[in-house]
């Protein structure tokens, strides 16, 4: 099974200010044969089900404010929050569906304001 | 507009059972796989099972495997989750979700508002 970490566990960030979420997977989740790492971001606010915002590690769902971006490839990949606003305080995941449909999550972190 | 709307959820004793429902509108539910993902309370979030748009190809976590049961009717335009021999870390909300496009899997863009799964005693 691929394995999902992230760090930090918790963040606090004045508004205004970046935010930087790291995830790491036990396995590469890069495809050779199309150059895709198979890996999104999820935000979960309180009470609510988890909104997808970047899939392919890097592409924004529609409707994503482009304050959030994603990065990197392979094993390490980062999520962030270029300008933090009031309602991006949530807890955010990344997932791995490079072994879909068996994929997994990371534990999660939480964001919230300074 | 796709709605999924989770029911089913409730109390239930250790050992026992219950079955989940997840209406889905507003898309072709035929056309698309689904997942049961589920939340511990205030924990995070755990893939539960998996079943294609046929219903000919179903996976379970290890968790849950030889336990739940995923079905799904696409004539009802309906998924549903069996759980028997129910254990307290069982205890979740329990959401359906479908996949962003249909066309090979690039995240869960679908989310129902989920039914809260209670065992205890």
């Amino acid at each position: 099974d691929i394995v999902m970490t992230q760090s930090p566990d918790s963040l606090a960030v004045s508004l205004g200010e970046r935010a930087t979420i790291n995830c790491k997977s036990s396995q590469s989740v890069l495809y050779s044969s199309n150059n895709k790492n198979y890996l999104a971001w999820y935000q979960q606010k309180p009470g609510q089900p988890p909104k997808l915002l970047i899939y392919w590690a890097s592409t924004r769902e529609s409707g994503v404010p482009d304050r959030f971006s994603g990065s990197g490839s392979g094993t390490d990949f980062t999520l962030t929050i270029s300008s933090l606003q009031a309602e991006d305080v949530a807890v955010y995941y990344c997932q791995q569906y490079y072994s879909t449909p068996l994929f997994t999550f990371g534990p999660g972190t939480k964001v919230d304001i300074k | 507009e796709v709605q999924l709307v989770e029911s089913g959820g409730g109390l239930v004793q250790p050992g026992g059972s219950l079955r989940l429902s997840c209406a889905a509108s507003g898309f072709t539910f035929s056309s698309y796989e689904m997942n049961w993902v589920r939340q511990a309370p205030g924990k995070g979030l755990e893939w539960v099972s998996y079943i294609s748009s046929s219903g000919s190809t179903i996976y379970y976590a290890d968790s849950v495997k030889g336990r739940f049961t995923i079905s799904r009717d696409n004539a009802k335009n309906s998924l549903y989750l069996q759980m028997n021999s129910l254990r307290a870390e069982d205890t979740a909300v329990y959401y359906c979700a479908r996949d962003l496009r249909g066309d090979g899997y690039i995240g869960s863009g679908y989310w129902g508002q989920g039914t809260l799964v209670t065992v205890s005693s």
